[in-house]
């Protein structure tokens, strides 16, 4: 069965500093892997996301995750963080095919001014 | 496009009823999908409809029930309510489901008291 650990619950950056949210994943095959936001009182929103071919993925809001198979991870990295970005993130992996989703937990960014 | 719509938007039952949850997909989408996100479980795929017939579903109990009408909205019924059963519940749509990109909506939040 697939699965998906986020190892980090909390994390806390401060404004402008770089970012890296890690995602690992179980999944015998080539995975489809995601990347969502949650804002307070908001449903999901896609960041980007891998199905194939180039393993540095870009996404939306300056958002970029790299697949690394040998590691099984899908980490999302942003380069400078602004205070908006404070969400919850959560990371997915679907199984080819038929989709059917399964999430990490979740790590909640926390962003000092 | 408008965006996927749920309703109600908040919702407060007692134990041993039931209730309907309402979604409205993406204009020209044919999938729609349902989740279930408490703190203690996180994220959950309920199930997935696309052009009106179940296509996959998520390991919950007979008493969550969905359906699809030909115009791709969809209803999800919950009988028989537990107190577990509080959550928000997550509509998303996509214009193919498989491996396609999911769109949102703000959620359902259920109350059992």
């Amino acid at each position: 069965a697939q699965s998906v650990t986020q190892p980090d619950i909390h994390i806390t950056v401060s404004e402008g500093a770089s970012l890296e949210l890690r995602c690992n994943y179980s999944y015998g095959a080539t995975p489809y892997l995601f990347w969502y936001v949650q804002s307070p009182g908001q449903g999901l929103q896609l960041l980007l996301k891998y199905f194939s071919g180039d393993t540095l993925v870009q996404g939306i809001k300056g958002f970029e995750a790299e697949f690394k198979r040998s590691q099984s991870s899908f980490n999302l990295r942003k380069p400078s963080v602004h205070w908006s970005d404070a969400a919850e993130y959560f990371c997915a992996v679907g199984s080819g095919g038929s989709y059917i989703p399964t999430f990490g937990r979740g790590t909640s960014l926390i962003v000092h001014p | 496009k408008a965006g996927v719509t749920q309703t109600p938007r908040y919702l407060i039952k007692t134990r041993g009823q039931q209730v309907t949850l309402s979604c409205s997909p993406i204009s020209g989408h044919r999938s729609v999908s349902w989740y279930q996100q408490t703190p203690g479980q996180g994220l959950q795929f309920l199930f997935e409809y696309f052009s009106e017939t179940q296509r996959n579903k998520g390991n919950f109990p007979g008493r969550f029930s969905g359906r699809q009408f030909s115009n791709s909205r969809s209803e999800m019924n919950v009988s028989t309510l537990e107190l577990g059963d509080s959550a928000l519940y997550l509509c998303a749509s996509s214009e193919l489901g498989s491996t396609d990109t999911q769109y949102f909506g703000p959620g359902t939040r259920l109350t059992v008291l």
